[in-house]
């Protein structure tokens, strides 16, 4: 089975700083699927970026960016020029590209609290 | 375009009690998820659905928690009978296929919060 650990419970940035929160995971899979997901106090779980492991290159979404290092299994993600409306509960979440029947259902870490300092 | 749709958006209900929660996916998706969300907690996957069919139910605890998806579109999760550790936020979201069978984004709902007294 897969894991996703997010080791940073809380993260606290200053307006317009930039910030990268972490992720690992673990899987005996080649290919899959990694997200990052932004849950405001609302619960609505929303999309901020996804990676397809088979590519190389680092996903980027406007301020939101990723550093996918596939050997190591780690995925991180960094906000440029934090913005207020940028705090909220990140979960990373890990998707099987090879799982039999069609079963894709998402494997999410713990979440990281992001507070953004005015 | 219309997102996935929950109710309610919140309950209360005491111990042995049962209660059950509705979904409805956004139009012509035809997978749709439930997840179980503990506080303090990454949302766990509960049950998929393809159209009317389970695709994976492994995290499901059929003792008690059950779910249909009768004509492929809304669905219901019940839990009958509720224990105090049923207290959770219970997400739904939906997903489109490609002519691949690769899934595209999951949408989620948002989500129905149940206290269990």
């Amino acid at each position: 089975a897969q894991t996703v650990t997010q080791s940073q419970p809380e993260m606290s940035v200053q307006e317009a700083e930039t910030v990268t929160l972490s992720c690992t995971y673990d899987t005996s899979e080649s290919d899959y699927y990694l997200f990052w997901y932004k849950q405001p106090p609302s619960r609505q779980m929303i999309l901020v970026i996804r990676q397809e492991a088979y590519k190389q290159q680092n996903a980027t979404e406007n301020r939101f960016s990723v550093n996918f290092q596939k050997a190591a299994k780690s995925f991180s993600l960094k906000i440029s020029d934090s913005q207020l409306g940028d705090a909220a509960m990140y979960f990373c979440a890990y998707r099987s590209a090879m799982a039999g029947g069609g079963a894709d259902g998402l494997t999410f870490g713990k979440g990281t609290h992001l507070i953004i300092q005015p | 375009e219309a997102g996935v749709a929950q109710s309610p958006r919140y309950k209360i209900i005491e111990k042995r009690q049962s209660v059950a929660f509705w979904c409805n996916p956004i139009s012509g998706h035809a997978t749709l998820y439930w997840y179980q969300q503990i506080l303090g907690q990454g949302p766990k996957l509960l049950i998929q659905f393809q159209n009317n069919g389970v695709v994976d139910d492994s995290q499901l605890p059929k003792d008690r928690f059950s779910a249909e998806r009768l004509k492929g579109v809304d669905s219901t999760l019940k839990i009958q009978p509720a224990k105090l550790e049923d207290s959770a936020v219970y997400l739904c979201a939906s997903s489109s296929k490609g002519a691949s069978g690769t899934s595209y984004e999951q949408y989620f709902g948002p989500g129905t919060r149940l206290t269990v007294t």
